[in-house]
């Protein structure tokens, strides 16, 4: 079936720092990608999405690449901000079935330090 | 703007209790879904509907069961509560499927506990 595997975290960082969270995937059609950010306290949220190969999705400042030949959807940021701080997770749907459902990895929580 | 919200907010159950995890949204979504999210596994996904009177099977069904009489309301129900049950419940929903511009909307949760 179909899954995602993120890195594992916890992640911490300084501000200003790059920050990448690695993500690849297994499914049986050619899915969408997603990245969702979890606040403290809150549901998830859409951050970005890509929805063919090459595509780059692109959302406050997080940039993803859908890499078909690597079958990834790495989340990079240049300079994160203490706001940043979140649980991050990756998904897919998968056409093949009907795209009606979101599977996710397990999140990335990272941590932003002043 | 409500969007999707869950009550309760927090819950202990005692061993073979029962409870309903009740989930609403006011976006005149077909789409609802209901997630499990344990530590360190990611949200596992229970069960889901694409519309009122339709109901599919997620990944770990066992233990629960819904109903979707209305377009609003996607309850969850859980018969005789057991420790492996013990997690935070998530309730989505999208206008349709997510292979356009479609977004799932997640409600703040529910963390139940059962001891």
């Amino acid at each position: 079936g179909d899954s995602v595997t993120q890195m594992e975290g916890p992640v911490t960082l300084s501000e200003e720092a790059f920050l990448t969270i690695n993500c690849t995937y297994t499914a049986t059609g050619y899915p969408s990608l997603f990245w969702y950010v979890q606040y403290p306290g809150e549901g998830l949220q859409l951050l970005l999405k890509a929805t063919k190969a090459d595509d780059k999705g692109s959302n406050k400042g997080f940039e993803a690449t859908y890499r078909k030949e690597t079958t990834s959807f790495h989340l990079e940021k240049g300079s994160v901000q203490v706001s940043d701080s979140a649980v991050y997770f990756c998904a897919l749907s998968d056409p093949n079935f009907g795209n009606e459902k979101l599977t996710f990895g397990t999140g990335t929580r990272l941590t932003i330090i002043p | 703007n409500a969007g999707v919200t869950q009550t309760p907010k927090f819950r202990i159950l005692k061993i073979g209790q029962s409870m309903t995890l009740q989930c609403a949204q006011d976006m005149n979504h077909n789409y609802m879904y209901w997630y499990r999210q344990d530590p360190g596994m990611g949200l596992k996904l229970i069960y889901y509907s694409v519309g009122a009177g339709i109901t599919d099977k997620g990944e770990v069904p066992n233990g629960y069961n819904v109903s979707r009489s209305t377009t609003e309301d996607f309850p969850l129900r859980l018969e005789l509560a057991a420790p492996s049950q013990t997690s935070v419940y998530f309730c989505a929903s999208s206008y349709g499927g997510f292979e356009g511009r479609t977004e799932a909307f997640f409600g703040q949760g529910t963390r139940l506990t059962v001891v």
